[in-house]
């Protein structure tokens, strides 16, 4: 049982690239979200779904892509990289309770130059 | 809407002593209450957790009482050690927010150091 899994731990990427955060979870969870952190603002949610086929945006969903294809995996993409988009982004995924324990992976380091 | 507030750090604190980190929200209708660490280089972990009015959530020597009263879920622990430091997070869940299946709602963090 792995848990919450994503890829890459580290990434380094140029303004205008565009790339893809992989996030899967093993919990068989409805629910997945992606969060960003930065210093002295907490988590703030980016993008969140429900289940296959359904996603919305959360706090700060600019700049941001994401779909549900399976219950599994639930990829973030960026679609033209900026250096605002600099943090360290989260997934996460629970059950359908909003009282349930939220699982979180170990993040990726992302840094646009 | 609804937010979290805690207390900002760091918190350094010597062996052995008394933790307290406050912790207050505004929400509407009613919340579950968390807290999450956050160890360096790692993840969030659930720490703690709360779903209903004096509720008190506990686990590994740290206790949080869900206070409706004062919108309050203040992070307690008697006798602090030195694999206690960590990134500390209150959070929120309410059905109410963007009416989906609850999306936590974070404060800022807390940085706790433990020294020897």
């Amino acid at each position: 049982n792995a848990g919450v899994t994503q890829t890459p731990k580290f990434q380094v990427l140029k303004t205008g690239q565009s790339m893809t955060l992989q996030c899967a979870q093993d919990m068989n969870h409805e629910y997945m979200s992606w969060y960003r952190q930065d210093p002295g603002m907490g988590l703030r949610l980016i993008h969140y779904s429900v289940g296959a086929g359904i996603t919305d945006q959360g706090e700060v969903p600019n700049g941001y892509n994401v779909s549900r294809s399976t219950t599994e995996d639930f990829p973030l993409r960026l679609l033209s990289a900026a250096p605002s988009q600099t943090s360290v982004y989260f997934c996460a995924s629970k059950a359908g309770d909003p009282a349930d324990t939220q699982y979180f992976g170990p993040g990726t380091r992302l840094t646009v130059l | 809407g609804n937010s979290v507030t805690q207390m900002e750090g760091p918190v350094t604190l010597s062996e052995e002593a008394f933790l307290t980190i406050n912790c207050t929200y505004t929400a509407t209708g009613y919340p579950s209450l968390f807290w999450y660490v956050q160890y360096p280089g790692e993840g969030l972990q659930l720490l703690l957790k709360a779903t209903k009015a004096d509720d008190k959530g506990s686990n590994k020597g740290f206790e949080a009482t869900y206070r409706k009263e004062t919108t309050s879920f203040h992070l307690e622990k008697g006798s602090v050690q030195v694999s206690d430091s960590a990134v500390y997070f209150c959070a929120l869940t309410s059905m109410n927010y963007g009416g989906s299946q609850g999306n936590l709602i974070f404060g800022k963090g807390t940085k706790l150091s433990v020294k020897p």
